[in-house]
């Protein structure tokens, strides 16, 4: 079955650097893969889709990267703020509208 | 246009009782999928509807069943309720089947007791 993979549950950084978090994931090649953010208390919320054919992604200060050798992907957050602060969540897409997730990065960005 | 909205936003059961939870997806969406969501196990996919007919299906019990209406709206049953079933149930709508960008309501926080 499908494995999806998170680094660390929690990743703690300094305000202006950057915050690089992981999702690696087996048994599967899907042909794109999604980041969320999850605030507290709510639900998460799209951030970036890429595909597999394309290697980087950018939307002002995130960045995503694809590996389909490595079945890996990295999420870039650049000159983070405090406000960056909460869980990443990384999304493998299924059949039809099914999506499987990972548990998810907690990022707290220190001021 | 209006998000996803969800009610109750939280609601305390106790066990062997059943809940039902609604969700009305984005004006125009016809997909609604439900997903659980605890720490241990993360955001973990019940079943989707779309046209008011289940096209995907979770590895979830029987106690969890669904139904969609005619106006998209979709509301989630959980009969029997054990302990383990405290999460938070989340509801996505998209446009339609096979869509690749699906937002997320607010959730329903159930706890058992």
């Amino acid at each position: 079955s499908q494995k999806i993979e998170q680094n660390s549950e929690a990743l703690n950084i300094q305000e202006g650097k950057t915050a690089t978090l992981t999702c690696n994931y087996t048994n599967y090649s899907p042909a794109y893969l999604q980041w969320y953010r999850q605030d507290p208390g709510r639900g998460p919320v799209f951030l970036l889709l890429i595909r597999e054919n394309e290697k980087e992604k950018r939307k002002e200060r995130l960045k995503v990267t694809f590996d389909t050798t490595l079945k890996q992907s990295l999420f870039h957050i650049t000159a983070s703020q405090p406000a960056d602060s909460a869980t990443y969540l990384c999304a493998l897409p299924n059949t039809g509208n099914q999506f499987y997730f990972g548990t998810g990065t907690s990022l707290t960005v220190i001021p | 246009k209006a998000g996803v909205t969800q009610t109750p936003r939280y609601l305390i059961k106790t066990r062997g009782q059943q809940v039902t939870l609604s969700c009305s997806p984005i004006s125009g969406h016809r997909s609604v999928s439900w997903y659980q969501q605890t720490p241990g196990q993360g955001l973990q996919f019940l079943f989707e509807y779309f046209s008011e007919t289940q096209r995907n299906k979770g590895n979830f019990p029987g106690r969890f069943s669904g139904r969609q209406f005619s106006n998209s709206r979709s509301e989630m049953n959980v009969s029997t309720l054990e302990l383990g079933d405290s999460a938070l149930y989340l509801c996505a709508s998209s446009l339609s089947h096979y869509q690749e960008t699906q937002y997320f309501g607010p959730g329903t926080r159930l706890l058992v007791l």
